[in-house]
């Protein structure tokens, strides 16, 4: 299994709402990484953990909480965001965070603020 | 800081027109050179990474090549399932495990 699971594939969410994106991996990956990316532009880094510990955070605002509950699952979660939110959520995953590291991307999260 | 420039931005190609990507990067000390591939709607699918200047690695169609600014991929006799928008990335020493992503190539393969 060579797949990063992302959930839902679409999301519409007012200013108010709280929710949640999920993201699942089975191949025994130790780092996992949430990117952002609005259309015709690269991915931004977001956040990175690295056996299950937050290790990168590119100071993304508080409105973005993640969360790691074990190897296998990452979680964002979504509060009181802003339209300029909206953007395709990538998730992924590598062996070990370390350099020379392939990453493996789920097909993300399409997140519509209104 | 780690820039990358991808050229052209967008390429038009008729199906078998063979034609290349251009992929330039200043880093501090090159750790990786990566390739991904992304489809419309969907995450970044990798394709090659690249260690030291004159390297080269082949898949299918495609063959990526580094040098010390640059790097190329290399389309030979392309079909409709190979357009997409390309996407090289650079690791540098001081980065950290964050990979600096260029704009990306968006190439259109015409049968």
């Amino acid at each position: 299994d060579t797949e990063v699971t992302q959930t839902p594939k679409h999301l519409v969410m007012g200013m108010t709402n709280k929710k949640s994106l999920k993201c699942e991996q089975h191949m025994g990956h130790r780092a996992m990484y949430w990117y952002k990316q609005k259309a015709k532009k690269p991915p931004e880094l977001m956040f990175v953990y690295s056996y299950e510990k937050l290790s990168i955070n590119e100071s993304v605002p508080s409105r973005f909480s993640p969360e790691c509950p074990n190897s296998s699952l990452l979680n964002l979660h979504l509060h009181a965001l802003q339209p300029e939110d909206s953007a395709l959520y990538l998730c992924a995953s590598s062996q070990t965070g370390q350099p020379f590291d392939q990453l493996f991307f789920g097909s993300g999260t399409q997140l519509s603020v209104l | 800081e780690d820039q990358v420039t991808q050229s052209p931005e967008a390429l038009r190609l008729q199906e078998g027109e063979s034609s290349s990507l251009n992929c330039s990067y200043t880093v501090s000390g090159l750790r990786g050179l990566f390739w991904y591939r992304q489809d419309p709607g969907k995450g970044p699918e990798f394709l090659f990474t690249l260690y030291s200047a004159g390297e080269e690695k082949e898949k299918e169609r495609l063959k990526a090549t580094l040098t010390k600014k640059e790097s190329f991929l290399h389309i030979t006799a392309p079909k409709p399932e190979d357009s997409a928008t390309y996407l090289c990335a650079v690791e540098g020493e001081t980065s950290g495990s964050r990979l600096t992503f260029g704009e990306g190539t968006q190439l259109t393969v015409n049968p």
